[in-house]
């Protein structure tokens, strides 16, 4: 699976937008942007995922470079429970095989109350 | 949503002991599951795939022997660390996906935490 690169930590004041950036520079045709957070001592969980398009959920948004080069998460407004690592991972979409996922170094998101 | 549950969620115990981790999926049925190990401050680590009804699939390095998996059923999947010592300590996660297919989410557990004395 193509490598993404991500910033090792963040910080956002409550209640304002975040961005969080995620470069997957050798991004191939097929491979979909998934991103997962996971908050303190707890296991992974789905946040969003596309393939060209900028797809919105009750979540986040995803909006993906025109190249698909790099994609960006946006929290519209911060809360503190939005305090977490967040990881953008890549994922082919007709690979045949199981579906699991690797995870790389992520994002640590800090909430400024 | 699909939720995924694991039992317990944590585990101290002595060295040499070993411990059984159970992974449910409680609202659909995973014909696969994966385990995942994360030591502190790092990323998951995928150790195995586990699959219903067969042998699972171990990630190189990792110790099929030390590392038992059983998926016995469409709903669960538990994973044994033989012989437990300190260095296996670890927060140990597990997943499925309700459907198959790449574009699925995966539903994670909330995870084990295992301490070895």
């Amino acid at each position: 699976d193509a490598k993404t690169t991500q910033p090792n930590s963040m910080e956002s004041n409550e209640e304002e937008p975040v961005h969080l950036p995620c470069n997957h520079s050798t991004i191939s045709g097929t491979d979909y942007i998934h991103w997962y957070r996971q908050l303190p001592s707890q296991g992974p969980e789905y946040v969003i995922h596309g393939l060209t398009s900028n797809v919105n959920n009750r979540m986040a948004s995803l909006a993906i470079a025109e190249d698909r080069k790099s994609s960006t998460l946006i929290l519209h407004r911060a809360t503190l429970r939005d305090a977490a690592v967040y990881y953008c991972i890549l994922r082919d979409g007709y690979k045949n095989g199981a579906n699991n996922l690797f995870f790389g170094t992520g994002t640590r998101l800090t909430v400024i109350p | 949503g699909a939720v995924v549950s694991q039992h317990p969620s944590r585990v101290i115990c002595k060295s040499g002991t070993s411990v059984k981790i159970e992974c449910r999926s409680l609202d659909f049925q995973a014909t696969t599951m994966f385990w995942y190990r994360q030591f502190p401050k790092q990323s998951l680590m995928l150790m195995a795939t586990s699959n219903e009804g067969s042998k699972a699939t171990y990630e190189q390095g990792v110790e099929k022997d030390k590392f038992l998996i059983n998926h016995a059923s469409l709903t669960l999947s538990t994973l044994t660390v033989t012989s437990a010592h300190p260095e296996d300590s670890s927060f140990y996660i597990c997943s499925a996906s309700l459907l198959q297919g790449y574009n699925q989410p995966q539903h994670f557990g909330d995870g084990t935490r295992l301490s070895i004395l």
